[in-house]
């Protein structure tokens, strides 16, 4: 069982490239959700999706767009990368996004990915 | 908007040390969850506490919700070096949002 895989590992881009982290569940679970850690910041929620079809911004969304075409995959995009993106990047799902509920299922994170621009 | 405010940012202790992190939220919290991440590798899920005043333990590490449900604690008895690594609370707001603290990085020096 891969759980969660997110690839690449490392990337170095220059300002004004674009690029696609990729990420994958192979858990069917319904909610996934784009993180960035920085030093000091903790984590923070960039995009996220409760289910195929439908996605929300997060705390930090600007400059990135996801998609969520099918229920596995959830890959974020950046339109034109700035040296401010440079981070290690999350993504991690859960079996349910339980908004409405005070139970919700825990996030199982991807290994990351460390995203340098120059 | 709401925050989640976790402290201290670090905390060195010579193994054999208890430790305690603080989390505390400016608003009432639907629930709380607690993950670890080992130094270079991705956060680890815990625990989740839901309950007004809900205590849970697991081997040496106690956790805390408050009674008003906006602050929690980890506590960790006799640290070892497996310990090491960064403590993060995770709070479920009203709306459904997760908000992360900033994370506790502990060291152990043995």
């Amino acid at each position: 069982n891969a759980g969660v895989t997110q690839t690449p590992k490392f990337q170095v881009l220059k300002t004004g490239q674009s690029m696609t982290l990729q990420c994958a569940q192979d858990m069917n679970h319904e909610y996934m959700s784009w993180y960035r850690q920085d030093p000091g910041m903790g984590l923070r929620l960039i995009h996220y999706s409760v289910g195929a079809g439908i996605t929300d911004q997060g705390e930090v969304p600007n400059g990135y767009n996801v998609s969520r075409s099918t229920t596995e995959d959830f890959p974020l995009r950046l339109l034109s990368a700035a040296p401010s993106q440079t981070s290690v990047y999350f993504c991690a799902s859960s079996r349910t996004g339980g908004f409405r509920s005070s139970y919700n299922s825990p996030l199982h994170f991807g290994n990351g990915t460390r995203l340098t621009v120059t | 908007g709401q925050q989640v405010m976790q402290i201290p940012q670090y905390q060195h202790v010579q193994e054999g040390e208890d430790f305690t992190t603080y989390c505390n939220s400016s608003t009432t919290l639907s629930n709380i969850q607690w993950y670890k991440q080992r130094p270079g590798g991705h956060p680890v899920f815990l625990i989740q506490l839901v309950k007004s005043g809900e205590v849970k333990k697991q081997k040496r590490l106690t956790f805390q919700f408050g009674e008003a449900k906006k602050n929690s604690s980890l506590h960790i008895t006799a640290t070892q070096t497996t310990d090491v690594g960064t403590y993060f609370c995770a709070g479920r707001n009203q709306g459904g949002k997760l908000i992360f603290g900033q994370g506790t990085e502990l060291s152990v020096k043995p």
